[in-house]
C-alpha cells in the first residue's frame, strides 16, 4: 500500500493563478480531509468528504473547492491564488469518522503564492 | 465552538529524561476524543496516542502516556526516557463524537531532545 499520496510536493504560484492539489489513497477509505498548516501553527480543516459524491466545508473553506468523484481521489482546487494561501497542505484519510479510526496523512504539499 | 490551546511553543529535554507537554481545550460537549500527533522534520503527521473522554483511565502507549483531567479540560502528554527521535513538533487535537472525524488542532509545541 502506498497509503496517502499527494502531488506536487512543492509549488510556487503567482497571484491570481489556479492549480489543483492532488490526493489519492489506496486503502479504500471512505473519509478524506484537506488541512492547511501555516508556519508555526496547527492544522486547520479546509474541506472533508465522507464518501464519493459527498463533500462539506471545514473551518477555512474560502478560496478553495473540492470534488470527490471516486473513493480514491480527493483533489483540492485553488481558483485565484492569493498570498494568504501560502501554506503546507495535508490530505488525510480514514475508514470512518470514528475516533478509533486512525487518520492517515499524506506527506504534504508546500505552496507559495507570490 | 471548540478550541485547543498549547501554551508552550518550545521545550527541550535531555536524552533519557522525562518531559510533559501541556494542552487545554474548551468544549461544552460531554463525549469527545483527544489525540496527540507528532510531526518530525519530515512533516509526516504520526498519531502518538488517543483518549476517549468517557474513559477515566489515562491512555498509555509504550513511553507515551497522558494525564487526562476532564473537569479541568486538560490533556497533557508525558514522554518518558526521551530519545533523540522524539525531536518533533507535537500537536494536541480534539474530535467531537459526531463521527465525521474532523480534528481541531492546537498550535503545537516544538520539542528538542538534547544528547
Amino acid at each position: 500500500n502506498a497509503g496517502v499520496t499527494q502531488t506536487p510536493k512543492f509549488r510556487i504560484l503567482k497571484i491570481g493563478q489556479s492549480m489543483t492539489l492532488q490526493c489519492t489513497q489506496d486503502m479504500n477509505h471512505n473519509y478524506m480531509y484537506w488541512y492547511r498548516q501555516d508556519p508555526g501553527m496547527g492544522l486547520k480543516l479546509i474541506y472533508y468528504s465522507v464518501g464519493a459524491g459527498i463533500t462539506d466545508k471545514g473551518e477555512v473553506p474560502n478560496g478553495y473547492n473540492v470534488s470527490r468523484s471516486t473513493t480514491e481521489d480527493f483533489p483540492l482546487r485553488l481558483e485565484l491564488a492569493a498570498p494568504s494561501q501560502t501554506s503546507v497542505y495535508f490530505c488525510a484519510s480514514s475508514y470512518s469518522g470514528g475516533s478509533t479510526d486512525t487518520q492517515y496523512f499524506g506527506p504534504g504539499t508546500r505552496l507559495t503564492v507570490l | 465552538a471548540q478550541t485547543v490551546t498549547q501554551s508552550q511553543p518550545e521545550m527541550s529535554v535531555q536524552e533519557a529524561e522525562t518531559v510533559t507537554l501541556s494542552c487545554t481545550y474548551d468544549t461544552s460537549e460531554n463525549n469527545y476524543y483527544l489525540f496527540w500527533y507528532k510531526q518530525p522534520p519530515s512533516r509526516q503527521m504520526i498519531l502518538v496516542i488517543r483518549q476517549e473522554a468517557y474513559k477515566q483511565q489515562n491512555a498509555t502507549e509504550n513511553r507515551f502516556s497522558v494525564n487526562f483531567q476532564k473537569a479541568a479540560k486538560s490533556f497533557s502528554l508525558k514522554i518518558s526516557d526521551s530519545q533523540l527521535g522524539d525531536t518533533a513538533m507535537y500537536f494536541c487535537a480534539f474530535q467531537r463524537s459526531s463521527n465525521t472525524g474532523k480534528l481541531i488542532f492546537g498550535q503545537g509545541t516544538t520539542l528538542q531532545v538534547k544528547p
